[in-house]
């Protein structure tokens, strides 16, 4: 079975130009989420999704950040314009939907690294 | 709030000896607690997870207990290999957030 799969696995921009990552899902899973790792520090949730709808995106920069997930499948982040502070790993992952606020195992990708300069 | 705290790294061992990484967290109520492993160029993966007070996660030679008396989940093994060189993470989840809480990370390295 594929697991998450990101692309790029690397970006290297300057700073105030766009990028976006894509990532899609393990088939079957409701559930995506974007984290951002900095350098030396654990993943932080952006934005999670139930199907195509944003469900907690409280962390998410919405002045340059934008997700989406058309037809609650693939999905794309985007950084317009990006900054020097947005160097860092992110990482998408899926799971099965919660049931009754239970934990379902979140699959992770392999992450997309972003350095701005 | 929800937060996990981790043993700073990195941490260099040699190969078989005894691993140790600390986790305590900060959380109301009953978290699940869990250990993610990030190999070298990999994805985060479950390594294991305790979901109540007392209950121990293991797999592949490592464990964990679930204290909630301390408040902790650390990581253990008895003899580590080379093979074990990553980066471990300590997370909680908490009900009703439905969202992961990492700590730091722990770099380990085993060498022969």
């Amino acid at each position: 079975e594929a697991g998450v799969v990101q692309s790029p696995r690397y970006k290297i921009i300057e700073k105030k130009q766009p990028v976006a990552f894509w990532c899609n899902p393990i088939s079957g899973h409701n559930t995506l989420y974007w984290y951002r790792q900095n350098l030396g520090q654990g993943p932080e949730l952006l934005i999670r999704y139930e199907n195509e709808e944003a469900v907690d995106d409280s962390q998410l920069p919405k002045d340059r950040f934008s997700a989406e997930r058309l037809k609650g499948v693939d999905s794309t982040l985007k950084i317009q314009p990006a900054e020097l502070g947005d160097s860092a790993v992110y990482l998408c992952a899926s799971s099965l939907a919660p049931t009754s606020g239970g934990y379902n195992e979140q699959f992770f990708g392999p992450g997309t690294r972003l350095t701005v300069l | 709030g929800n937060s996990v705290t981790q043993m700073e790294g990195p941490v260099t061992l040699s190969e078989e000896a005894f691993l140790t990484i600390n986790c305590t967290y900060t959380a109301t109520g009953y978290p699940s607690l869990f250990w993610y492993v990030q190999y070298p160029g990999e994805g985060l993966q479950l390594l294991l997870k305790a979901t109540k007070a007392d209950d121990k996660g293991s797999n592949k030679g490592f464990e964990a207990t679930y204290r909630k008396e301390t408040t902790s989940f650390h990581l253990e093994k008895g003899s580590v290999q080379v093979s074990d060189s990553a980066v471990y993470f300590c997370a909680l989840w908490k009900t009703g957030a439905n969202n992961l809480f990492f700590g730091t990370g722990t770099r380990l390295t085993v060498i022969p």
